[in-house]
């Protein structure tokens, strides 16, 4: 069975400031791993996967992932926030046939 | 171009009606997927097709009804539905196996 956590419901960062957003996963088998972004009234928008090949991924919008499997994280990292990148973001995990299986997001606030 | 269309944006319905929901791709993907999404909450899956036969039904139901007429086009028809039911449906689309799913922007659904 396959499950991630994200720690924190809620970050709020200044604009220009590095966002970190964490996610930690359990997966019986090698995960293949994925952020989403979703903004307002709208659907998910992918912004990264990493599927074993480099252990650095990087996304759209600037954003990027490290996977570690000793921690079992992929934490999503951005060094300078924007005012647009205010939205909710989703880990997600797949470990095998066709199911998603999300995190319960992490609303991100970005401040003046 | 990795566009997955929902029609329509928004539905109102009343607890006696018959509606539909219309999900199209043409990526060549051969999974297809409905799920449900309350505010502030990670989507939940309903349904997925794979190679247009039903694959798997989170126990959702009966007055939710999946049809993939082919392997583009993927439909909700929705009948006798209650209040609690009043959501964002959102469809998707993938290879089919682990892999990053595309999804549309989703059909708010009201029910009165």
């Amino acid at each position: 069975a396959q499950s991630v956590t994200q720690l924190g419901s809620h970050v709020s960062v200044s604009e220009g400031a590095l966002v970190l957003l964490r996610c930690n996963y359990s997966s019986s088998v090698p995960p293949y791993l994925f952020w989403y972004v979703q903004y307002p009234n709208q659907g998910l928008q992918l912004l990264l996967k990493y599927t074993s090949a480099a252990t650095l991924v990087k996304g759209i919008n600037g954003f990027e992932a490290e996977f570690k499997k000793s921690e079992t994280s992929f934490h999503l990292t951005k060094p300078s926030a924007h005012m647009s990148d205010a939205a909710e973001y989703f880990c997600a995990v797949a470990g095998g046939g066709n199911k998603l299986t999300f995190g319960t997001g992490t609303q991100l606030k970005v401040e003046l | 171009d990795t566009e997955v269309t929902q029609t329509p944006k928004h539905l109102v319905m009343g607890m006696t009606n018959k509606k539909s929901l219309k999900c199209e791709q043409h990526m060549g993907h051969r999974a297809m997927y409905w799920y449900k999404q309350k505010a502030k909450k990670p989507p939940e899956l309903m349904f997925v097709y794979s190679y247009e036969k039903l694959s798997i039904n989170e126990s959702v139901p009966s007055r939710f009804s999946p049809e993939c007429p082919n392997s583009s086009l993927l439909n909700l028809h929705l009948h006798a539905l209650q209040p609690e039911d009043s959501a964002l449906y959102l469809c998707a689309s993938s290879q089919d196996g682990p892999y990053e799913q595309y999804f549309g922007p989703g059909t708010r659904l009201t029910v009165t």
